[in-house]
């Protein structure tokens, strides 16, 4: 059971460089998410996906793109990386075909460091 | 809108303690709740979720916790700390009808001393 898969776990990228961060997930959920986590923000949702070929901005999408690219797969790409965006990024998705009460499942992260 | 409020970004309890997470919701419509746990270079697990079947709401590990519609508190308690239970914690709110979104809080950082 691997549930929610993200890779890399780690990064350390130039400023101004760009890269993607993949997220993949096998149990079949319709809605996928990713998340910034910063000392005393907690979690910060920057886009979500309710279902393929749908993608919807969250509160800090700025700086950020994503591709749902079919039912398994939900990528981050920042497309020129800033040091504000050094910060751990979680994936996660959910499965709303059986009620919003349903909980997020979520990936190990990946730990970004923009120099 | 709907929004969550941890009171403490830190608690320290001593191990065999009563451990108490504090956690107020702000929501325009009967709300979804719910606590997870992250372990340190980990990502987050559900502990317990409030689905408005039962206001007291048992989860792993012990943990429990009561939804007070009058007090809009959804505060999470172990009536005995054990060092394992070392982690921070995030409370978190979504809202029925298909609600995408979930919110969470910005975090309580359990310290169990020995």
């Amino acid at each position: 059971n691997a549930g929610v898969t993200q890779t890399p776990k780690f990064q350390v990228l130039k400023t101004g460089q760009s890269m993607t961060l993949q997220c993949a997930q096998d149990m079949n959920h319709n809605s996928m998410y990713w998340y910034r986590q910063d000392p005393g923000m907690g979690l910060r949702l920057i886009y979500y996906s309710a279902s393929e070929g749908t993608t919807d901005k969250g509160e800090v999408p700025n700086g950020y793109n994503v591709s749902r690219l079919n039912k398994r797969e939900f990528s981050l790409r920042l497309e020129s990386a800033a040091p504000s965006q050094t910060s751990v990024y979680f994936c996660a998705s959910r499965d709303l075909s059986r009620g919003t009460n349903t909980e997020a499942f979520f990936g190990q992260g990946t730990r970004l460091t923009v120099v | 809108a709907q929004s969550v409020t941890q009171l403490g970004s830190h608690v320290s309890v001593s191990e065999g303690a009563l451990v108490l997470l504090r956690c107020n919701y702000s929501s325009s419509v009967p709300p979804y709740l719910f606590w997870y746990v992250q372990y340190p270079n980990q990502g987050l697990q559900l502990l317990l979720k409030y689905t408005s079947a039962a206001t007291l709401v048992k989860g792993i590990n012990g943990f429990e916790a009561e939804f007070k519609k009058s007090e809009t508190s959804f505060h999470l308690t172990k009536p005995s700390a054990h060092m394992s239970d070392a982690a921070e914690y995030f409370c978190a709110v979504t809202r029925p009808g298909g609600y995408q979104k979930v919110t969470f809080g910005t975090g309580t950082k359990l310290q169990v001393i020995p």
